[in-house]
């Protein structure tokens, strides 16, 4: 099966830009997750979605990122605008069921670079 | 608040060693702990998954084990070799139930 992919795989930007990030899940998967690692960070939780629903978005650092998963397949998130410490690896996962009993499947990540 | 640690932070050993790696979290409420791998630039790949109830976990030269009541886990890899080369992390599921807490991780490097 295909697994987890995200585009882009880099992206570098300005201050005060826009930038997108796609996921597409592994099919089937109905659990999606974003996390991300800034520079010399552990990896943390962003936000979850079971299906096209947004389970816990309580990692979301603040309202300038927005995800949405419509017809709950692919997923984007988006930084507008973005800003230097947004800078870091974003990570999408998926699994069939939730984290009590499923391993995750973590895609290759998208580096976001902030100029 | 759950805190996940892992010692050492790196560790480079010649091949053919068996070594251990450390993971402790702080509270011991957890539904499940995992153990994950990173090569550079690439995702995480899912190596064990133990639940709350059990004790240990293996996988060919991997075996995961955990202690729950005392907030420890450690991973052995039998027989090092250079592939195996990576990051690992540690990640415990607590508290709400659908978001993982990691680690920073233990890069590893093992040498020919």
């Amino acid at each position: 099966e295909a697994g987890v992919t995200q585009f882009p795989s880099h992206s570098v930007i300005e201050k005060g830009q826009t930038v997108t990030l796609r996921c597409d899940p592994i099919s089937g998967h109905d659990n999606l997750y974003w996390y991300r690692r800034v520079m010399g960070k552990e990896i943390k939780f962003l936000l979850h979605f079971v299906k096209e629903s947004k389970q816990d978005e309580s990692g979301m650092p603040n309202n300038r990122f927005l995800a949405e998963r419509t017809g709950g397949t692919y997923s984007t998130l988006k930084v507008q605008p973005a800003e230097l410490e947004d800078s870091g690896v974003y990570f999408c996962a998926s699994s069939r069921g939730g984290h009590q009993s499923s391993p995750l499947h973590f895609g290759n990540g998208t580096r976001l670079t902030v100029t | 608040k759950q805190e996940v640690t892992q010692i050492p932070a790196a560790l480079s050993v010649p091949e053919g060693e068996n070594l251990v790696l450390n993971c402790s979290f702080t509270d011991s409420a957890i539904y499940n702990l995992q153990w994950f791998r990173q090569d550079p630039g690439k995702g995480l790949t899912s190596l064990l998954l133990i639940q709350s109830s059990q004790r240990e976990q293996t996988s060919g030269r991997l075996n995961a084990s955990l202690d729950k009541s005392s907030g420890r886990s450690t991973l052995y890899i039998a027989a090092s070799q250079p592939g195996d080369s990576a990051t690992y992390l540690c990640a415990v599921v607590s508290g709400g139930y659908n978001k993982l807490i990691f680690g920073a991780g233990t890069r590893l490097a093992v040498h020919p």
